[in-house]
């Protein structure tokens, strides 16, 4: 099956500060999503993004299809980014996704 | 309109027991999909289920675990005699019909085995 794979696995950031966080995979894909889970365990569809640029307030996120990766970007972090993102992408005829392992990220006052 | 909504949301069961875990996908959405998540891991994918169907269950466990979506009522995902190693946290997500749209995920059912 599809392989995903993501970085940074673990980062801490100063508030105010910004990030990029990277998504790659091993096949081409229908869809790729970006969730983040909160410390309280919720998932929050960030964007739904097979290829192009969207942007939301402070998050952003770019998927270059071709060359098999994304990105997501968090501008101006604030303590309530906090939390685990994870990238999670479609292979397959139907809306099965695979979940990356997920990046960590503290963000401290 | 109410989002994906999972009960309960904390389950606590004996070895040998069995756990019952529903899910009320969001009003449009005919797909349902559930994912476990052990501790400080990333979701495996379970089963996707449309109504009355099981489209997938290349991630569903061969003993013990089966999962329903009936042409009334919740999505259930049953587990039957329930060890330790199932202890985990089990989200169900829902999308409409199509292709398109991402996901929508419910709050989680964390089920613990004492």
């Amino acid at each position: 099956g599809i392989q995903v794979e993501q970085s940074p696995p673990d980062l801490i950031l100063q508030e105010g500060a910004n990030s990029t966080l990277r998504c790659n995979f091993s096949d081409s894909v229908n869809n790729l999503q970006w969730f983040h889970q909160n410390p309280w365990g919720q998932l929050i569809n960030l964007f739904y993004i097979p290829s192009g640029t969207k942007q939301n307030g402070r998050l952003s996120a770019t998927t270059v299809a071709t060359e098999r990766y994304s990105l997501l970007y968090i501008s101006s972090s604030q303590t309530t980014d906090s939390g685990v993102y994870f990238c999670a992408v479609n292979s397959g005829g139907y809306q099965k996704v695979t979940f990356g392992i997920g990046t960590k990220l503290q963000v401290i006052p | 309109n109410a989002g994906v909504m999972q009960n309960p949301r904390h389950l606590v069961r004996r070895r040998g027991q069995e756990a019952r875990l529903r899910c009320s996908p969001m009003k449009g959405h005919s797909h349902v999909y559930w994912y476990r998540q052990l501790p400080e891991e990333g979701l495996k994918f379970m089963v996707y289920l449309q109504k009355e169907n099981i489209i997938d269950e290349s991630g569903m466990p061969k003993e013990r675990f089966s999962a329903e979506f009936p042409k009334e009522g919740p999505s259930i995902l049953r587990i039957q005699q329930v060890v330790r190693g199932d202890s985990a946290a089990y989200f169900c997500a829902s999308s409409p019909p199509g292709e398109g749209y991402g996901y929508t995920f419910g709050s989680g059912t964390r089920l613990t085995v004492v």
